[in-house]
Order: structure tokens, then sequence, then C-alpha cells
């Protein structure tokens, strides 16, 4: 089945402490997304990534990092530099250039990170 | 700025009772209007809305864009438990790859 495949579900880190999300998908989707849900914020954009070897910044990209070496992969990094880590991480993916691209996100069912 | 407002944020309504959710928005080249359901963990996608005055319709729920007033609401009606959820509305914005999302709205249904 086609589909985003989000990994780990939960994480417990502790503080100061990097850890990396995963994310893959098999919809040979172009563009790749991660968000960040927080209770009553709704989704906001960390990184964007619309052809493999590039990536753009987003609303919060300040202490996360990405690549994006593979069309399937996109892993988050959130470094210790992330002041408020822990919140709910979901990746989405799109059919950017080609048609029909409706602006429509497929998600992944998400990780929730916390930081002790 | 992009920007998209949802109202209420909140909702509390019994079985039955009927519900419409609010989406404004404001962006600088306007290309689609997402709705999204997110019950626990994916948000799931309802409509994509591209054309004024048309409606879109899945069984009980409907959803409607005004673009000239920079508007959609999302209907609900006759509401079950199951409708409890985060629903969330997004703008896509032409020349760009990213979906400007509202904070949500929380809809509880009451049996």
């Amino acid at each position: 089945d086609g589909g985003i495949t989000q990994s780990p579900k939960y994480l417990f880190r502790k503080e100061g402490q990097n850890v990396t999300l995963s994310c893959e998908q098999n919809l040979n989707h172009d563009a790749m997304y991660w968000y960040r849900q927080d209770p009553g914020q709704g989704l906001r954009l960390i990184y964007y990534s619309q052809i493999v070897n590039d990536f753009q910044k987003g609303d919060i990209a300040e202490g996360y990092s990405v690549s994006r070496e593979k069309k399937e992969s996109f892993p988050l990094t959130v470094t210790s530099a992330q002041k408020n880590p822990t919140a709910f991480y979901l990746c989405a993916s799109s059919m950017y250039g080609r048609a029909p691209n409706t602006g429509e996100l497929f998600f992944g069912e998400g990780s929730r990170l916390t930081v002790l | 700025e992009d920007k998209v407002v949802q109202s209420p944020l909140s909702l509390v309504v019994h079985e039955g009772d009927t519900v419409t959710l609010n989406c404004s928005y404001e962006v600088t080249n306007f290309r689609s209007l997402l709705w999204y359901k997110q019950e626990k963990k994916a948000p799931t996608f309802l409509f994509m809305l591209t054309s004024s005055g048309i409606e879109k319709k899945s069984g009980r729920l409907s959803s409607i864009l005004d673009k000239k007033e920079l508007f959609s609401i999302l209907n609900i009606t006759a509401t079950q438990t199951g409708d409890s959820a985060i629903y969330l509305c997004a703008v896509s914005v032409r020349g760009s790859e990213k979906l400007v999302f509202g904070k949500g709205t929380k809809l509880t249904v009451n049996p």
C-alpha cells in the first residue's frame, strides 16, 4: 500500500540530546514537508523539500535540520538548539510539479517527541 | 504575510446538531483551499475548493468558498460522536509548495 511512514511514533529524550525522526514515502511524490503541531497552534511548517538534494526553511526552522538524499526519505533532526522541542511532528508529501497538483498533502501518522 | 484564521477555535454540540465552521484567509496568490479532519494523528483530506460558489458535498459534510470575501465554511449536519475531531483549514499559494494552515477548530459532539 502506498503511504507515508513515520518512526518512531513516540520518543523520549533528555534535554540537550539531538534526535532524528524518520519519514519515508512510497507515493513517488517529489515534495515532502515537516510540520510541528502544538495544542491550539495548528500546523506550523518547519522545512520542506521540492526535489532531491534541495530543501527550504519553513516558518519555524530554527533548531531543526533536514536532509533529502533520496526521493523517498526526508529525515528531521531536532537539535539541542531547539528551545521547546516537545511536540507532535507530522511529515507530509505532495505531487509537486505534476498534474493535477491540487496542493493536497498526504500525511504520516506523526511522531510525538517528549523532552524530559 | 499569508494568513489563515479559523473560528471558532473550539465548539461543543450535541448529537444531531448542525455546525458551521469558518475559515478566512489573506494570501498573496490563492490557488486552492483545503479542509482536513484530524481525529487522533494524521489529518485526512476532506475537500479541496478552487472556485467560488460551488458547493462540495460528502455525506453530511459540505463546504463552499467565497473568493470575493476570502472565506470558506464547512457545514456538518446531523452531527455524530464520530465527527468529534480537529478540523483544519489550509490554503495553497500559487508559486509556492507550502500550505498555510489555520489553528484548527476542535469540535466535540456529545451523545
